[in-house]
């Protein structure tokens, strides 16, 4: 099944203490993103990727870093989580020349 | 002002009303439209793109694009319970396509 995931699905953390969360895709896409989404604000994008190696800030990078060594990984780390980064977090991922995004199922992130 | 508007709603209609929901935006550069429906404790989902003025129809959906105005619609016919959903509006702002800027979106309830 052509799908995104993203592991963990839920996470409660303190004040910074690092954190990962995994995304992957099997589509063998080229394209990959992280948004965070918030109530009244929408999906705001926080990083996306061309391709391996290859990455680009959104609208929203700070405090997030992200790597893309393999084409179907895109793991987005938190160095030092703030409550402000307490979010709903999706993972998408498109083919070449497509418009379609394909979200995963999204990562529900609660720092205290 | 915003880049991309929405009315937030909720917007409640009866089943098989004619729903129409809005966006407006303020970049003349958008060449591309796109709407994604999110259910709840889901990731979003594309339900149509457009990348010219005009209308796209799609079995109950149409999609309307009037790039003068600024200004896309999304027109549900016979609306049914199972529409019920946040319905999200979305631009790639560069020809690339893949940074994204996303309406706050609009939330739907369709009453049996």
């Amino acid at each position: 099944e052509a799908q995104v995931t993203q592991n963990p699905r839920y996470l409660i953390t303190v004040t910074g203490k690092k954190l990962t969360v995994t995304c992957s895709q099997n589509m063998n896409h080229e394209y990959m993103s992280w948004y965070r989404q918030d109530p009244g604000l929408g999906l705001r994008q926080i990083y996306y990727s061309m391709n391996v190696e290859v990455t680009d800030k959104g609208d929203v990078p700070e405090g997030y870093k992200v790597s893309r060594k393999e084409k179907r990984n895109f793991p987005l780390i938190l160095e030092s989580p703030s409550p402000n980064q307490t979010s709903l977090y999706f993972c998408a991922s498109s083919g070449e020349g497509r418009q379609e995004q394909f979200f995963g199922p999204g990562t529900r992130l609660t720092v205290l | 002002q915003k880049e991309v508007e929405q009315d937030p709603g909720p917007l409640s209609v009866p089943e098989g009303a004619i729903v129409s929901l809005n966006c407006t935006y303020s970049n003349s550069a958008f060449q591309y439209f796109m709407w994604y429906r999110q259910y709840s404790r889901k990731g979003p989902e594309l339900l149509m793109y457009t990348y010219s003025s005009g209308n796209k129809e799609d079995g109950r959906f149409t999609a309307q694009v009037d790039k003068s105005s600024k200004y896309i619609s999304l027109f549900i016919r016979d609306s049914q319970p199972s529409d019920s959903a946040t319905y999200l509006c979305a631009m790639p702002r560069d020809n690339y396509g893949q940074n994204f800027v996303f309406g706050p979106g609009t939330r739907l309830s369709v009453l049996p």
